[in-house]
């Protein structure tokens, strides 16, 4: 079974400029999650979909994320435009069903670096 | 809101010594536990988890225990090794969706 897969693993942009960093879930995960990890400090929620719709955004930071999930199957998060405090490190996430636990599925996380 | 207070690394240690890294957290109720792992390269990865007071979760040699009168759940293992080197990241969830992290231990294991 693939994993969840995220690309592009490494991202350097300039500030103002936008990135969009994807994600694609297990097959068959309806429930696709955004975490962020900022400057060595903790990782936090982004928002939460089930299938196309989004459960939960109440971590998005501020209304230059945008986080899609057209066809209920991969997701994009679009950051526009781009701020020096925006660098980190983007993780998504999946699970068949809407709990943690083991079948709660990481992926190996986007490097961004805002310059 | 809930929060999760894991001690500060990095921390380098030699083959075969003992490891600890201490996490303590602040929340309602009574929420799940879980430490996960992230090695160079790769997602993180769930290690072990405990669901309720006095519960001890254990894999690879790692093992927590739910304290509920000291709200903590450290992670020990007494021998790493140098395949053990990787962040550790210690975190609750109320048994939803949502998982609140601490900060992450990097670790480094020296032969």
């Amino acid at each position: 079974e693939a994993g969840v897969t995220q690309f592009p693993s490494h991202s350097v942009i300039e500030k103002g400029q936008t990135v969009t960093l994807r994600c694609d879930p297990i097959s068959g995960h309806d429930n696709l999650y955004w975490y962020r990890r900022v400057m060595g400090k903790e990782i936090k929620f982004l928002l939460h979909f089930v299938k196309e719709s989004k459960q939960d955004e109440s971590g998005m930071p501020n209304n230059r994320f945008l986080a899609e999930r057209t066809g209920g199957t991969y997701s994009t998060l679009k950051v526009q435009p781009a701020e020096l405090e925006d660098s980190g490190v983007y993780f998504c996430a999946s699970s068949q069903e809407g709990v943690v636990g083991n079948g709660y599925t990481f992926g190996s996380g986007t490097r961004l670096t805002v310059v | 809101g809930d929060s999760v207070t894991q001690m500060e690394g990095p921390v380098t240690l030699s083959e075969e010594a003992f490891l600890t890294i201490n996490c303590t957290y602040t929340a309602t109720g009574y929420p799940s536990l879980f430490w996960y792992v992230q090695y160079p390269g790769e997602g993180l990865q769930l290690l072990l988890k405990a669901t309720k007071a006095d519960d001890k979760g254990s894999n690879k040699g790692f093992e927590a225990t739910y304290r509920k009168e000291t709200t903590s759940f450290h992670l020990e293992k007494g021998s790493v090794q140098v395949s053990d080197s990787a962040v550790y990241f210690c975190a609750l969830s109320h048994n939803d969706y949502k998982l609140s992290f601490g900060a992450g231990t990097t670790v480094t294991v020296r032969a």
